[in-house]
């Protein structure tokens, strides 16, 4: 299997509403990552999971919240969002953190906040 | 931290022409540049990427060139076709925590 899965593919949810993203990889990769995409912009880093552990948290607000389960999981909970955190949001998942390496993109959730 | 400009943002070409687009990065320690693809609605696809210790890469029609002196590197397509078009990102990255440090993104259209 050479493909990062998320799940839902698209999410409609209310500024009160707890939901969460879900992301799996079994590439066997130990580094796993949360980005956020606007319309017609790069994709934004938020969270890095390297080997299970939290290595790197973008400043993001506490409204996200990252969980690495196991190696081949990575969920990001959402509660009290605000509207402009409509936007893509992207998995990736690589080999690990700690060199260079190949990122491989899953195809996202597309979560709209009213 | 590592800035990543790129240019132009948008691109368009006619079917068969070669596409340039080229990037910038300030961080000297950077030593990692993928270029990624994404398609309307699609995921990002890494289409070529290459390490500080090669000056060129080629794959079929895309190439990538990398100047460490001027910190520079470019993506070229040849032979273009309506498949290429999308929107075209590079990036940089560093030999530990593989943060990637994404360019603006380049719109390619590919005129038939």
């Amino acid at each position: 299997d050479t493909e990062v899965t998320q799940t839902p593919k698209h999410l409609v949810m209310g500024m009160t509403n707890k939901k969460s993203l879900k992301c799996e990889q079994h590439m066997g990769h130990r580094a796993m990552y949360w980005y956020k995409q606007k319309a017609k912009k790069p994709p934004e880093l938020m969270f890095v999971y390297s080997y299970e552990k939290l290595s790197i948290n973008e400043s993001v607000p506490s409204r996200f919240s990252p969980e690495c389960p196991n190696s081949s999981l990575l969920n990001l909970h959402l509660h009290a969002l605000q509207p402009e955190d409509s936007a893509l949001y992207l998995c990736a998942s690589s080999q690990d953190s700690l060199r260079w390496e190949t990122q491989y993109f899953g195809p996202g959730t597309r979560l709209l906040v009213l | 931290g590592e800035n990543v400009e790129q240019h132009p943002s948008t691109l368009s070409v006619q079917e068969g022409d070669s596409a340039v687009i080229k990037c910038t990065y300030s961080d000297s320690a950077s030593n990692y540049f993928p270029w990624y693809k994404q398609e309307l609605g699609k995921r990002p696809q890494l289409i070529i990427d290459i390490r500080s210790n090669v000056g060129e890469k080629k794959d079929q029609r895309i190439a990538v060139t990398l100047n460490k002196t001027a910190k520079h590197f470019s993506l070229h397509i040849t032979e273009t076709q309506p498949e290429d078009s999308a929107v075209y990102f590079c990036a940089a990255s560093k030999n530990t925590g593989n943060q990637f440090y994404f360019g603006t993104g380049t719109s390619l259209t590919v005129i038939p």
